[in-house]
């Protein structure tokens, strides 16, 4: 079965600092793994997957196999990064994680 | 392209009434997913349809749950009778195919059943 983990409902960073949200996964297969983000009042959207390895607004994300996980990542926190963000597996169907909500503090 | 669009944007009703979720997906899409979206749980899966078929609807709540894609370009999500633990946010979401391409999301509609 697909599983996906976000341990932290909430991370309040401040503006500058680096920033860390956590993703789990359980499948047996070779994941498909994606970060969602939905800004305030706009529609969720893709914000990366892991096999484009690319960097999207200073956010990256590595697949783990060995500790299933797919951690988002950014250096240096800008206040435009306050979202609510989903990782998400996909196989057939995508499933997602219960959601991180991240707020930078300036 | 105006994207996935849904219909009503907001949907108040009362315990008991029927409720009729309306999406359009994007033109050329195979794959059309319906999702609700609550505080407590996320985001849930609760059906996917692959060139209007049903291919898994394990996560529609119960039988008062029903989804229908009569065609490529339409697809319903009706509650009836509704309840009040029914109320959440619910998207549609449609992609290329059924494991590189992102989903492209609505705006959702807010459904409050009182």
């Amino acid at each position: 079965a697909q599983r996906v983990t976000q341990p932290e409902k909430l991370l309040s960073v401040f503006k500058g600092a680096p920033v860390e949200l956590k993703c789990n996964y359980s499948y047996s297969g070779s994941p498909e793994l994606f970060w969602y983000v939905q800004y305030s009042r706009q529609r969720l959207q893709l914000l990366l997957r892991h096999i484009s390895r690319e960097s999207i607004k200073g956010f990256t994300a590595d697949l783990n196999k060995g500790e299933t996980s797919f951690h988002l990542k950014k250096p240096f926190a800008q206040e435009e990064d306050s979202a609510m963000y989903y990782c998400a597996l996909r196989a057939q169907k995508l499933v997602f994680g219960q959601g991180t909500r991240l707020t930078i503090n300036p | 392209d105006a994207g996935v669009i849904q219909s009503p944007r907001h949907e108040v009703t009362e315990m008991g009434q029927e409720v009729t979720l309306r999406c359009k997906p994007i033109s050329g899409h195979d794959y059309l997913f319906w999702y609700r979206q609550t505080m407590m749980r996320g985001l849930e899966l609760l059906i996917y349809f692959n060139n209007n078929v049903p291919i898994d609807d394990s996560g529609m709540p119960e039988d008062r749950f029903s989804a229908k894609m009569p065609n490529a370009s339409f697809s319903t999500l009706k509650i009836q009778p509704s309840e009040p633990r029914d109320s959440a946010v619910y998207f549609c979401a449609s992609s290329l195919d059924s494991y590189n391409s992102p989903l492209h999301f609505g705006n959702g509609t807010r459904l409050t059943v009182t």
